[in-house]
């Protein structure tokens, strides 16, 4: 099955910087990575997400890129602000089915 | 997008009781899950609730201890049965929405075994 590493698990960033979260996959037929953001108590929120088939996504501040050949994929931040702060999961596989990573802690200081 | 309402939102229960979890999504689905998420941990799948049949359970976990049901499209229930405190847990509904294939979550149901 699938297998999806997470890295760093906890990130601190300074408000105003940017900041990197990479997930590795092991499956090859995996085909959408998404990211969600999860609030303490709350439910996981999709906040961007790439198809095998592009190499990069962009909305705001946020952007995905994925390089198939190497089987990663990386979420970047951009222009950091306090209410960034929340974990952040990574997930790959198709057909509706994914594997999540562990997950990073990110904290934006003021 | 779509929305799932799930219920109960929380519950603490007795070892040895079941107690089963409703999931409804305002909209059709093309596939629906249950997931489970242990305090400070990931996500992990537990199955895929298949309509009008039996769900798809991935490995570690089995039919007599987390039955499903999905009698229809935008429906699904997960009881657990036979609690134990390693139970304690959040159990979260998912589903794949039809237009955009995006994969959501409901608000979840935090289940405390005493």
């Amino acid at each position: 099955g699938e297998n999806v590493e997470q890295h760093p698990s906890t990130l601190s960033v300074q408000e105003g910087d940017s900041a990197v979260i990479k997930c590795t996959y092991s499956d090859s037929a995996s085909n959408y990575f998404p990211w969600y953001k999860q609030e303490l108590g709350k439910r996981p929120q999709l906040i961007i997400d790439i198809r095998s088939n592009v190499g990069e996504k962009k909305d705001q501040r946020i952007a995905v890129t994925l390089n198939k050949t190497a089987k990663h994929f990386s979420l970047h931040i951009t222009e950091t602000q306090p209410e960034d702060s929340a974990v952040y999961f990574c997930a790959a596989g198709g057909a509706g089915k994914s594997t999540f990573g562990d997950g990073t802690t990110l904290t934006v200081k003021p | 997008s779509a929305v799932i309402s799930q219920k109960p939102s929380r519950d603490i229960c007795q070892r040895g009781t079941s107690l089963t979890i409703q999931c409804q999504v305002d909209s059709q689905v093309t596939m629906m899950f249950w997931y489970r998420q242990q305090p400070g941990q990931s996500l992990t799948l537990i199955a895929t609730a298949n309509q009008g049949s039996e769900a798809t359970y991935e490995s570690g976990f089995v039919i007599d201890k987390f039955p499903i049901s999905r009698p229809n499209l935008t429906f699904s229930t997960l009881t657990v049965s036979n609690m134990s405190p390693e139970d304690s847990s959040i159990y979260l509904c998912s589903g794949v929405e039809a237009n955009t294939g995006e994969l959501f979550f409901g608000e979840g149901s935090r289940l405390t075994v005493l």
